[in-house]
């Protein structure tokens, strides 16, 4: 069964004190790895695509990238306003569907807090 | 370019109810996907609809069902409303699932609480 864990549950962080996000699948037949950004009572919001290892996508102070068996999204001196939950979430192939019909596989997520 | 539209963003039934979501896509998108977020179980996967066929379904009750019109809105209905229903539903909307790496966008969501 295709799982994603995502650590820690909850991070806290001071303004400008750099960490990064894990989240580690098993899934067969990667078709991409998504890193979402969610606020309270929103939608998530699309932050990167990422489908083949040692791909990197940077936006802003957000760095994410890809092994074979994780994902980690680095954020770099942080601000208050990146403070929102991230989730990662797998694309993987369906068996026996027609037309490479896919669903998305989300792990529960990481709420972050960016203390000013 | 509108993004996903969610309608109505609160609603709240009572149990045994029926109610209906509505989501109308990206301009272009073919595939609308519904997912359940609930702070236990995050967010999981209900239906895929691609051309008006319904093509994946996740581990729901016969209770959740939906269909896509032929100008890709969609909507999804849960019959026989229980306390356990009380979530976010969203809707996702992408291009061309088939391509690997395809993005999906939500809408923001409509709030149902069931009491």
């Amino acid at each position: 069964e295709d799982q994603v864990t995502q650590s820690p549950e909850a991070l806290r962080l001071q303004e400008g004190e750099s960490s990064s996000l894990n989240c580690s699948y098993t899934v067969s037949g990667l078709r991409g790895l998504f890193w979402y950004r969610q606020d309270p009572g929103k939608g998530p919001e699309f932050l990167f695509t990422l489908y083949s290892a040692g791909e990197e996508k940077e936006k802003e102070r957000l760095k994410a990238t890809l092994t074979k068996k994780e994902s980690f999204l680095h954020i770099t001196a942080p601000k208050p306003e990146d403070s929102a939950t991230y989730l990662c979430a797998v694309q993987a192939l369906l068996p026996g569907t027609q037309g490479g019909s896919e669903k998305l596989v989300f792990g529960k997520g990481t709420k972050l807090t960016v203390n000013p | 370019k509108a993004g996903v539209t969610q309608t109505p963003r609160y609603l709240i039934k009572t149990r045994g109810q029926q109610v209906t979501l509505s989501c109308s896509p990206i301009s272009g998108h073919r595939s609308v996907s519904w997912y359940q977020q609930t702070p236990g179980q995050g967010l999981q996967f209900l239906f895929e609809y691609f051309s008006e066929t319904q093509r994946n379904k996740g581990n729901f009750p016969g209770r959740f069902s939906g269909r896509q019109f032929s100008n890709s809105r969609s909507e999804m209905n849960v019959s026989t409303l229980e306390l356990g229903d009380s979530a976010l539903y969203l809707c996702a909307s992408s291009f061309d699932p088939t391509t690997p790496g395809t993005e999906a966008f939500f809408g923001q969501g409509t709030r149902l609480t069931v009491v």
